[in-house]
């Protein structure tokens, strides 16, 4: 069964610096997403993506944050300047029509020190 | 913000109890409620999509019903087994958007 696949699984970074993490979501699906998860808290939208730009965005995204399709298979969400509250876990998720199941990627454990 | 209310929060039965759990959710814009089944170390695995009043679903040992209007869905597990483990999200999808809004999940352990 095709899947949503997440790159790296975990990811360490100082605070600061910029990191990008990567998805492929399920080739013929058409919509979007990032979800990030606080330890301990609820899983959280971020931004959801169809037709090359943004469909809707949450207030966590701030312009600090930034998402990218660049080649028709990778999906990329990207922190300009990570923060110490930006550690989380971060989810990819894709579906074919923006109102069915979302299909979730294992997510990347986003750790800034 | 969307209150999406689960509970209870953790649940621990024995191998062979049924079990249910609750999600309640904002009655107005309502689109869809999400069940998904996340075990530790994978990736959330959507178990059902509901969207009409009195909605109900079935896969397997697992079932699901829906109230619209006073906002609610129960999940039920018959006959739990220890593979039946793991947190259950719900997910409430407004119809004004396409952003999932989930619950913090009810986290369930079942011993032999």
């Amino acid at each position: 069964e095709p899947e949503v696949t997440q790159t790296p699984s975990h990811q360490v970074t100082q605070m600061g610096q910029e990191v990008i993490l990567r998805c492929v979501p399920i080739s013929n699906h058409l919509y979007f997403y990032w979800y990030r998860q606080i330890l301990g808290q609820k899983v959280e939208f971020l931004v959801s993506f169809y037709n090359n730009e943004i469909s809707e965005k949450s207030e966590i995204f701030d312009d600090q944050f930034s998402v990218e399709r660049p080649d028709g298979s990778n999906f990329t969400l990207k922190i300009r300047s990570t923060k110490l509250e930006d550690s989380a876990m971060y989810f990819c998720a894709s579906d074919s029509g923006g109102r069915g199941p979302q299909h979730f990627g294992d997510g990347t454990r986003l750790s800034i020190l | 913000i969307l209150n999406v209310e689960q509970s209870p929060q953790s649940l621990h039965v024995q191998e062979g109890d049924s079990t249910n759990f609750t999600c309640s959710f904002p009655s107005s814009n309502f689109y869809a409620l999400h069940w998904y089944r996340w075990e530790t170390a994978k990736s959330p695995e959507a178990l059902f999509v509901m969207t009409l009043n009195g909605d109900e679903k079935k896969k397997g040992r697992i079932s699901a019903t829906l109230n619209t209007k006073e906002g609610y869905s129960y999940l039920y597990i018959k006959g739990s087994q220890p593979e039946d483990s793991a947190t259950y999200l719900c997910a409430y999808h407004s119809n004004s958007g396409y952003a999932l809004n989930f619950g913090k999940g009810t986290s369930l352990l079942v011993t032999p």
